[in-house]
């Protein structure tokens, strides 16, 4: 069956490190992948999508790789600060028109 | 980004009772809407998904006739909890899709609580 994992429930890492955030998927052929930012009580926020022929993506302080032979997605905040803290969730369109099927998410910590 | 609006954000009702939720996309036609449903430190759960002017489509295991899903306009699709019980209490989230490449746009979230 279909599965999406991101390596740890919970990541704290210290202002000013790189945040790496892990997104594995199995049995998906997905034709590009995304990732989503969610504070507490709220939505999720569209941050960047990447498609499987780019290897890796850029925007402002954050990067993402996309490994389609490893079945791999790496998420990078570069300089974190405390604001960066929230739950960061990829997600993959499932073969079919539209749908998104969502990881279980990292909830980020930077503290000071 | 596009917005999405969804109202109310939060809701307290008692058991047996219906709630609506409205989810509008602000400046820009949604021809499809998501339902999901998320439960506390979890992912988000696809309940439905909502075409414009047709019927949703419901992921295995959501009652269709528990979560009634209206799509009358591409910028309106509502949600309503029927009969509502205990079990029901939950963050419901929408979203919205535009044509093309698959983003999606999400409103606050809904928190239902059910007495």
């Amino acid at each position: 069956s279909q599965k999406i994992e991101q390596n740890s429930e919970a990541l704290n890492i210290q202002e000013g490190k790189t945040a790496t955030l892990t997104c594995n998927y199995t049995n998906y052929s997905p034709a590009y992948l995304q990732w989503y930012r969610q504070d507490p009580g709220r939505g999720p926020v569209f941050l960047l999508l990447i498609r499987e022929n780019e290897k890796e993506k850029r925007k402002e302080r954050l990067k993402v790789t996309f490994d389609t032979t490893l079945k791999q997605s790496l998420f990078h905040i570069t300089a974190s600060q405390p604001a960066d803290s929230a739950t960061y969730l990829c997600a993959l369109e499932d073969g079919t028109a539209s749908k998104l099927t969502f990881g279980t998410g990292t909830r980020l910590q930077v503290t000071l | 980004g596009a917005v999405v609006s969804q109202h109310p954000s939060r809701v307290i009702c008692k058991s047996g009772t219906s709630v609506k939720i409205e989810c509008r996309s602000l400046d820009f036609q949604a021809t499809t809407m998501f339902w999901y449903r998320q439960f506390p430190k979890k992912s988000l759960m696809l309940m439905a998904t909502s075409n414009e002017g047709s019927k949703a489509t419901y992921e295995q295991g959501v009652e269709k006739d528990k979560f009634l899903i209206n799509h009358a306009s591409l910028t309106l699709s509502t949600l309503t909890v029927t009969s509502a019980h205990p079990e029901d209490s939950s963050f419901y989230i929408c979203s919205a899709g535009g044509a093309g490449v698959n983003i999606q746009y999400f409103g606050a979230g809904t928190r239902l609580s059910v007495l």
